[in-house]
Parts: C-alpha cells; structure tokens; sequence
C-alpha cells in the first residue's frame, strides 16, 4: 500500500529566510505533484514532476524529485508572506489513476 | 471557461439522512475522484472512476456510494451509514496516463455539516 508522508507538518518562519518541505513515499511511483491550499478553499496545482532528477521553479518554490530514494522536496527561498499556505504532495500509483496525497505541511510566513 | 463545478458549497443534513453531492466537469477528462479532507489533515480518497460506467473504493470508501453515469458527472451520495461524515469533500479531474504531465484539477469544494 502506498503511504506518503510528509514533514515538518507544521512550519513557521520568518520572511527573508529558507526552508524546505519534505515528502516521502513508500512504494515505485512514476509522478509526484505538490499543491497549496489556501484556507477554506481547494487546491492549487503547483509542479509535476515525473521523471528522476525532475527539477521545477516557480518564483521563490522550486521542487524537486529522487525517484531512488522515493523523495521529493519544495525548497522556500526568501520567504514572504503570501507563501502562508498548506502544501501537499500527491503520488500516482504506477499503473493506475490513483493518486495518494501526503499529510500536508501548514506554513506560516511570519512579517 | 473549463473547470470542476461542486454544488451546493455548504450542505447541512440531520443525521441518518442520506445525502448526494454534485460533481460537474467540462474538461473532457475521463478520469474523476473524490476526496475527503477533516480539519488540519489531509486528503483521503473516497472512491475514484477512470472511465463512464466503472469507478473504484479508495481507502475510505465505506458509508459512501458513487455512479458515473456520464463522463461529466460523478455525484457521490453520503449514506447513513457513514459514521463521522462532518467533511470538506473535493472532487477533481484528470486525462488519461499518457498525460501524467497534467495534474489533477480540483472543484472547489462541498462543506458538509450533518448533525
């Protein structure tokens, strides 16, 4: 059974600094994808990644993947305020459309 | 616009009444889900449907129930059954395997109350 997992589950930082955001997962997967949801609301496709190595950026999140060691991270750099958010990732189950997500890391960007 | 229309956005029921959420998309996707997320947890996967006809139990699918009856609809019913259905219940969207680049396309959601 695939499990993914995530951690810090919560994170609380400064603005300026760097931080990054880890998810593991248990079984062979063929694509990772990170979200972020906003309070009260749904969830934002942020990156995919579907290859090992796979490295993505968008402004100040970049994430990557190591399908060898079944990790991927989202790496924060300089924080801001509007990066206060839940973040997900979600794993495909090789073979199948099913998609796992981990357990979400609440980030507070602190002023 | 294409996207994932969920209706209604606030649900209230009594308990040990059954109730159906709307799942509606226009993406031409062929795969659909639903999720279930409680408080400062995470996303659980309630059932999902990879094509018209057919759909699948994911890891909490008891006390729920799904049709696919068409490619764009995939409503799921609340059962009395179900012990604890106090959620926030997200459905998405995604094509096929040979688009993994694509990920999933989530509605914006149904706030359950039942009491």
């Amino acid at each position: 059974e695939l499990k993914v997992e995530q951690n810090p589950l919560f994170l609380s930082m400064q603005e300026g600094k760097n931080y990054t955001i880890y998810c593991n997962y248990s079984t062979t997967s063929d694509r990772l994808y990170w979200y972020r949801q906003d309070p009260g609301k749904s969830l934002e496709s942020l990156f995919v990644l579907l290859s090992n190595g796979a490295v993505k950026q968008e402004g100040r999140l970049m994430a990557s993947l190591d399908t060898k060691a079944r990790l991927s991270t989202l790496h924060i750099t300089a924080a801001v305020h509007d990066l206060s958010a839940t973040y997900f990732c979600a794993v495909g189950t090789s073979g199948t459309y099913k998609y796992i997500f981990g357990t979400g890391t609440r980030l507070k960007v602190l002023a | 616009d294409g996207g994932i229309t969920q209706s209604p956005k606030y649900l209230f029921r009594k308990e040990g009444q059954n109730v159906t959420l709307s799942c509606e998309q226009n993406l031409n996707h062929d795969a659909m889900y639903w999720y279930r997320q409680d408080p400062g947890q995470g996303l659980r996967l309630i059932y999902y449907s990879q094509i018209v006809n057919d759909f699948q139990k994911g890891d909490i699918a008891e006390g729920y129930s799904v049709s696919r009856e068409k490619k764009e609809s995939f409503p799921l019913t609340v059962t009395s059954a179900q012990k604890n259905p106090t959620a926030f219940y997200l459905c998405a969207s995604s094509i096929k395997p040979s688009g993994w680049n694509s990920p999933l396309h989530f509605g914006n959601g149904t706030r359950l109350t039942v009491t």
